[in-house]
């Protein structure tokens, strides 16, 4: 069955650091991996996709993730924090037919 | 482009009662998807469509549950007899699937609250 594990269920930074929200997941055949961002009483707002080529996927609003095929990890990362980065996120995965499957998501608090 | 449109934003019930949602996906996209979200949980799949064809339906959405899309463009979720457990908060996604799985765009989502 296919899964995502967000390990961390929430992550704390000061605003500059740079911040990592973990993610690994287990998908049959090549996966398609994402993240999202929740703010409160908004949608899933898409941030970034993984789907082949490099590893390092860029993003908006300055995030990035690396994916990692064989620690089946698919790690969120920002090399400077924003107090307005402050939000859930959400890693999810997919196999060839679109469906997501989300992991449980992660409070990300930036504090000035 | 006016993004993923739900409707009602807020349903609050009584138990035993039915009650439907109503999803406006961006217009050209040809795949819809439900999803259950509670909370400090991520949203769980409940069922998908590709234009007008229910192509999958999670072992969550039971016989309560039924998801339309007459035309392949809006989508209804009803759900009778509804129960305290019901409540949540209903996800509506869409997307253009081309040759690989594209990015979901969501709208706000329903939240209905089961008394």
């Amino acid at each position: 069955a296919q899964s995502v594990a967000q390990p961390e269920d929430q992550v704390n930074v000061a605003e500059g650091n740079p911040l990592t929200v973990k993610c690994t997941y287990s998908v049959s055949g090549n996966p398609y991996l994402f993240w999202y961002v929740q703010y409160p009483n908004r949608g899933l707002q898409f941030l970034l996709k993984y789907i082949t080529g490099d590893n390092l996927v860029k993003g908006s609003y300055g995030f990035e993730a690396e994916f990692n095929k064989s620690q089946t990890s698919f790690h969120l990362k920002k090399p400077s924090a924003l107090v307005s980065d402050s939000a859930l996120y959400f890693c999810a995965a997919s196999s060839n037919t679109g469906k997501l499957i989300f992991g449980q998501g992660t409070t990300l608090q930036v504090k000035p | 482009d006016t993004g993923v449109s739900q409707n009602p934003r807020h349903k609050i019930t009584k138990r035993g009662q039915n009650v439907t949602f109503r999803c406006d996906p961006i217009s050209e996209h040809n795949r819809l998807y439900w999803y259950r979200q509670t909370l400090g949980q991520g949203p769980e799949f409940l069922t998908y469509f590709q234009n007008e064809a229910q192509l999958e339906k999670s072992r969550l959405l039971s016989d309560r549950f039924s998801a339309e899309r007459p035309k392949g463009s809006f989508s209804t979720l009803e759900i009778q007899r509804t129960e305290q457990g019901d409540s949540a908060m209903y996800l509506c996604a869409s997307s253009k699937y081309l040759t690989a799985p594209g990015e979901l765009f969501f709208g706000e989502g329903s939240r209905l609250t089961v008394l």
